[in-house]
């Protein structure tokens, strides 16, 4: 079964901290993406990633950077937490190739910025 | 801004019904998906068309494709009360990347 983890369902965090989030798959996959979801907003993409050590800005990339060291990790990182970063984070993943559209999401991290 | 935007925002029907919704893009696409997020939950890959098809079924779901009016709709038939969940389109116009649009929340009523 193909999976997709992250590190917590739910953080709380205060204003300013450095705040990682792990998302791992099991998958094998090339690409890796990191969304937020907010009420009325619907999914919005912070990074992608298409390989190791390679990294693409989406669409709202301020305030955050991401680390991929290993195929299989992909990480977050907010790096002075601010209270409109409170949100819910989801990670993906997919395989290369033209033939290949699904994303296979994990189960999310719920954060809170005090 | 968004590429898909889903129509109605909230649906409520009985269970044993049909749920009808509807997503909008802006330029042109390759394939269309749609995703269910149960409450609190992460996405789940339901049904993908490509830009050359019109129509695909999967079980209880049928999509529809329209690229003249760039719209979509899926369609749930025989509601039950465990498909109550929030559904999205997610158009694939550049390659590797996915756009979200906002999501419908279905309740199905027992």
């Amino acid at each position: 079964d193909v999976k997709v983890t992250q590190s917590s369902r739910y953080l709380v965090k205060r204003t300013g901290e450095k705040v990682f989030l792990e998302c791992v798959q099991d998958m094998d996959h090339e690409n890796m993406f990191w969304y937020r979801q907010d009420p009325g907003l619907g999914l919005r993409l912070i990074y992608f990633s298409y390989d190791v050590k390679m990294k693409e800005k989406g669409d709202i990339p301020e305030g955050y950077s991401v680390s991929r060291e290993k195929k299989e990790r992909f990480s977050l990182i907010l790096e002075s937490a601010s209270t409109n970063q409170t949100s819910m984070y989801l990670c993906a993943s997919k395989d290369w190739g033209p033939s290949y559209n699904e994303q296979f999401f994990g189960p999310g991290t719920r954060l809170t910025v005090l | 801004s968004q590429q898909g935007e889903e129509d109605p925002q909230a649906l409520s029907i009985q269970e044993g019904e049909n749920a009808t919704m509807n997503c909008s893009y802006k330029t042109s696409i390759n394939n269309l998906q749609w995703y269910r997020q149960n409450s609190g939950r992460g996405l789940v890959h339901l049904i993908l068309i490509r830009s050359n098809e019109r129509e695909k079924h999967s079980g209880r779901l049928r999509v529809t494709l329209d690229t003249s009016k760039k719209s979509s709709s899926l369609l749930i038939t025989a509601s039950r009360a465990a498909d109550t969940a929030s559904y999205f389109c997610a158009t694939d116009a550049t390659a590797g990347k996915s756009t979200f649009g906002d999501g419908t929340t279905l309740t199905v009523k027992p």
